[in-house]
């Protein structure tokens, strides 16, 4: 198994562009999460997705959409990119079981934004 | 709304002493607590959780609903335990929330 696959691992963009970071799991998890992680102040929800069709804002999501057409695939656009959203993004998935609730992530996705 | 603190950033610690991260937490339900570690240049992955009552590498954690705890304890630490610890928690809208974090330092 590849578990969860994030793409690009770096990535830098002048403020107002747009690019989408991709997050794939080959898991069959129902669960899908963005978390954006900053010196200091930890892992930071930003958008999360309990299925298919299903998604719904964490902690920080302004500037961010997601959408969530497969299981599998759950990428997060960065609309019009500014500095303050210069982070390391981590993407993770788990199941639904309340026995099995262990959460996979990714390697990150290191994003600067000039 | 669901809360996790971790007050220490930092810890450094002799090996071969005891460890302790704290963590408490704020959620008005029943909560599942985890410790995840980040180890330089790997993966976030989880270290321990409270439902499994289980120790991974000699890290043993009790959920104390009392005082809305769930520290993290080793008694010997070694160097490979340094790393960056994250408390997390999920509540009944399935939302996983972590804490700041606490990197810890092994002093050899």
């Amino acid at each position: 198994n590849a578990g969860v696959t994030q793409t690009p691992k770096f990535q830098v963009l002048k403020t107002g562009q747009s690019m989408t970071l991709q997050c794939a799991q080959d898991m069959n998890h129902e669960y899908m999460s963005w978390y954006r992680q900053d010196p200091g102040m930890g892992l930071r929800l930003i958008h999360y997705s309990v299925g298919a069709g299903i998604t719904d804002q964490g902690e920080v999501p302004n500037g961010y959409n997601v959408s969530r057409s497969t299981t599998e695939d759950f990428p997060l656009r960065l609309l019009s990119a500014a500095p303050s959203q210069t982070s390391v993004y981590f993407c993770a998935s788990s199941n639904r079981d309340r026995a099995n609730t262990e959460a996979f992530f990714g390697q990150g996705t290191r994003l600067t934004v000039v | 709304a669901q809360r996790v603190t971790q007050p220490e950033k930092l810890l450094s610690v002799f090996k071969g002493a005891p460890v302790e991260l704290k963590c408490n937490y704020s959620y008005s339900g029943s909560p599942e607590l985890f410790w995840y570690v980040q180890y330089s240049r790997q993966r976030l992955q989880l270290l321990l959780r409270h439902i499994s009552r289980e120790s991974i590498k000699g890290f043993t954690a009790d959920l104390n609903k009392g005082e809305t705890s769930f520290h993290l304890k080793k008694p010997f630490a070694q160097e490979e335990d340094s790393a960056m610890y994250y408390c997390a928690l999920r509540g009944g809208n399935e939302k996983l929330t972590f804490g700041t974090g606490t990197r810890l330092t092994i002093i050899p």
